[in-house]
């Protein structure tokens, strides 16, 4: 199975901050999809095909990468941001997810 | 609008077996894959598998072959997953989701605790 390696675990940041999340295919994937999970909640659909965000993500989300190296980006980061986030390949079954990065509020 | 309403938090005793349901309204439920993810405490998401409620057909993440069995009932458009020969570390939050463009609808998720 592929194997999905989020970086950083964790990372703290202050409003307004850029933040940049890392996520690592073990074999190349064609595209990629990410979640955002608040304590006690579902993970929210975030990001997918790679760059499209979901219905209501705000847009200073993207989402890029290719390959083997994709990475979700804020450009501008809002406390409401504050959650963590799991990156998830389907380019082979069994899909899989990424350990998730907790992102706090600095 | 699609919702997927799961069953309650489940206290069980090791080497037992349980069953949660997802009851799902808004779509076509016999037309819609149902997929199972895991989350246990602390950790990451995990793809238990898949039933396609129209023809019962199913699909397991090899890991999970033996441990749980996917049914669907589309009288009611509920799907089950069973888990059995239970041990602790099949406490976890167990979710039922469908999928779109992604993992797009998601239950609220069932507790499972297992301990004697």
């Amino acid at each position: 199975e592929i194997v999905l390696t989020q970086s950083p675990t964790t990372i703290a940041a202050s409003p307004g901050e850029k933040v940049t999340i890392t996520c690592r295919a073990s074999s190349s994937v064609s595209y990629m999809y990410w979640y955002q999970q608040k304590p006690g909640a579902s993970p929210k659909p975030w990001i997918y095909d790679t760059s499209k965000l979901a219905s209501g993500v705000p847009n200073r989300f993207s989402g890029s990468g290719s390959g083997t190296s994709y990475s979700l980006t804020i450009n501008t980061m809002e406390t409401e941001d504050a959650a963590t986030y799991y990156c998830q390949q389907w380019s082979s079954t069994p899909p899989t997810f990424g350990g998730g990065t907790k992102l706090e509020l600095k | 609008q699609v919702q997927l309403q799961q069953s309650g938090t489940e206290l069980v005793k090791p080497a037992s077996s349980v069953k949660i349901s997802c009851k799902a309204s808004g779509y076509t439920f016999t037309s819609n894959y149902m997929h199972w993810i895991r989350q246990q405490p602390g950790n990451g998401l995990e793809w238990i598998g898949w039933i396609y409620p129209g023809n019962g057909n199913t699909k397991y993440n090899q890991k999970f072959d033996g441990k749980a069995t996917l049914t669907a009932d589309k009288s009611s458009s509920t799907a089950y997953m069973q888990l059995s020969s239970l041990t602790s570390e099949d406490s976890a939050v167990y979710f039922c989701a469908t999928w779109g463009s992604s993992f797009d609808y998601w239950g609220q998720g069932v507790m499972v605790t297992v301990s004697s």
